[in-house]
């Protein structure tokens, strides 16, 4: 079955400017995570929608927000772009989330912000 | 806040040498998992343990959680260029796969 798809795969925005990303998790998968990775901060992760909710959240600011539509897809919005935000953004999904489960992510958009 | 320390940060070996990744922390974790990311991919799952002391192989590589769930392992037996990667170690502490936290990666390099 196919993977874990985002779309972007690469964007260059200016500072100010705001920006979507997309990500299509694994047919049947509900939980979708996102994650920001920098050479400086690694991996961090963002928040988890599960049913088209919020279910975690991690230490970002408000400018990063996110939704999940009724199919599983989920969408990150990051606003009044910041030189700082350059990274690649990573989505995994997992069935449920559960702790047993496996989270697949999927290549990454690369943000860059000039 | 949980940190999640790895050494050493680069290794670059030659084919055939057996190597040791080693995860770091002071909080407790419920869970530990390793991932292995290659350039233009997203962290592939590689193993997960959840109980104090575990050891798990696969095929050439064994995974260990320390005693108290705060440090873990990844021994690497005669490693190969197709080794070669990020390797990430995820800390998961309540019971969700989802809110991970990230170890700061070793990059391994393995050459002929």
């Amino acid at each position: 079955k196919a993977g874990v798809t985002q779309t972007p795969r690469y964007l260059i925005k200016t500072r100010g400017q705001q920006v979507t990303l997309s990500c299509s998790p694994i047919s049947g998968h509900r939980s979708v995570s996102w994650y920001q990775q920098t050479p400086g901060q690694g991996l961090q992760f963002l928040f988890e929608y599960f049913s088209e909710t919020q279910r975690n959240k991690g230490n970002f600011p408000g400018r990063f927000s996110g939704r999940q539509f009724s199919n599983s897809r989920s969408e990150m919005n990051v606003s009044t772009l910041e030189l700082g935000d350059s990274a690649l953004y990573l989505c995994a999904s997992s069935l449920q989330g559960r702790a047993e489960e496996t989270q697949y992510f999927g290549p990454g958009t690369r943000l860059l912000v000039l | 806040t949980q940190l999640l320390e790895q050494s050493p940060q680069f290794l670059s070996i030659q084919e055939g040498e057996n190597l040791t990744v080693y995860c770091n922390s002071s909080s407790v974790f419920s869970s530990l998992q390793w991932y292995r990311q290659e350039p233009g991919e997203g962290p592939v799952l590689l193993v997960t343990v959840v109980t104090g002391g575990e050891v798990k192989k696969l095929k050439r590589l064994t995974f260990q959680f320390g005693d108290a769930r705060k440090d873990s392992s990844l021994h690497i037996t005669a490693a190969q260029p197709g080794d070669t990667g990020l390797y990430l170690c995820a800390g998961g502490d309540d019971g969700t796969a989802s809110k991970l936290t990230f170890g700061t990666g070793t990059r391994l390099q393995v050459t002929l």
